[in-house]
């Protein structure tokens, strides 16, 4: 099985900063990496799939890069809304598997 | 638009099974697979499994095999999650996945709302 690891597991940041969220895979995937934000009580919505598409709607703050196994997901400046839980989940093989996410709070 | 909608939240004992449902609509129910995401308290997101929902064929991830069945009627374009022998430590939000595949990357497009299973004596 392919073994998720993101880093930080947490951070505090103020609005405006810049945001750098970094994911490694235990073997190459090569760009099949997704990311995912997700927010109490809601359910987790996708920022960004294979490794730097953005999906429709999302603010283009919000970028990704990497390839084969070190993937980081950017925000160039961090508004109200983004403070969340950021998850990396390859598709390369199954299972199908996450990072252990990296929570983004107010400092 | 997509929708994906869960069953309501089930309380359930130690040993029991539970039965989750997911009802999708806003496009062709057959062209896509479905994945089960759970979080439990105070935990990350974890892979359950898979099933096609044009060929019923179905994946897990290995701790949830043998215990876990995905079904779907394509009647109504449901899949269902059926969990037995449950345990305390199965309470946790249950999400629903309508995968997509772009450039050759399948990921979790569309969640159905999440649905609270708690397992409590």
């Amino acid at each position: 099985d392919i073994q998720m690891t993101q880093s930080p597991s947490s951070l505090s940041a103020s609005v405006g900063d810049r945001v750098t969220i970094t994911c490694r895979a235990s073997q190459s995937i090569g760009s099949s990496l997704n990311w995912y934000q997700h927010k109490p009580g809601k359910a987790p919505e996708v920022l960004i799939y294979a490794t730097s598409i953005l999906q429709a709607g999302v603010p283009s703050r919000f970028s990704g890069r990497g390839s084969g196994t070190d993937f980081t997901l950017t925000i160039s400046s961090l508004e109200p809304e983004d403070f969340a839980t950021y998850y990396c989940q390859q598709s390369a093989t199954d299972p199908r598997s996450f990072g252990q996410g990296t929570k983004v709070d107010m400092k | 638009q997509v929708q994906v909608v869960q069953s309501e939240g089930e309380m359930k004992t130690p040993g029991a099974s539970v039965k989750v449902s997911c009802r999708a609509s806003g496009y062709n129910f057959v062209d896509y697979g479905f994945s089960w995401v759970r979080q439990a308290p105070g935990h990350g997101l974890e892979w359950m499994g898979w099933i096609s929902a044009y060929y019923g064929d179905t994946h897990f991830a290995r701790k949830f095999q043998g215990r876990v069945t995905l079904t779907r009627d394509i009647s109504t374009n449901t899949v269902f999650m059926e969990m037995t022998s449950l345990r305390s430590d199965d309470t946790a939000v249950y999400y629903c996945v309508s995968e997509r595949e772009k450039r050759g990357v399948v990921f979790f497009g569309h969640w159905g709302q999440g649905t609270l299973v708690t397992v409590s004596s």
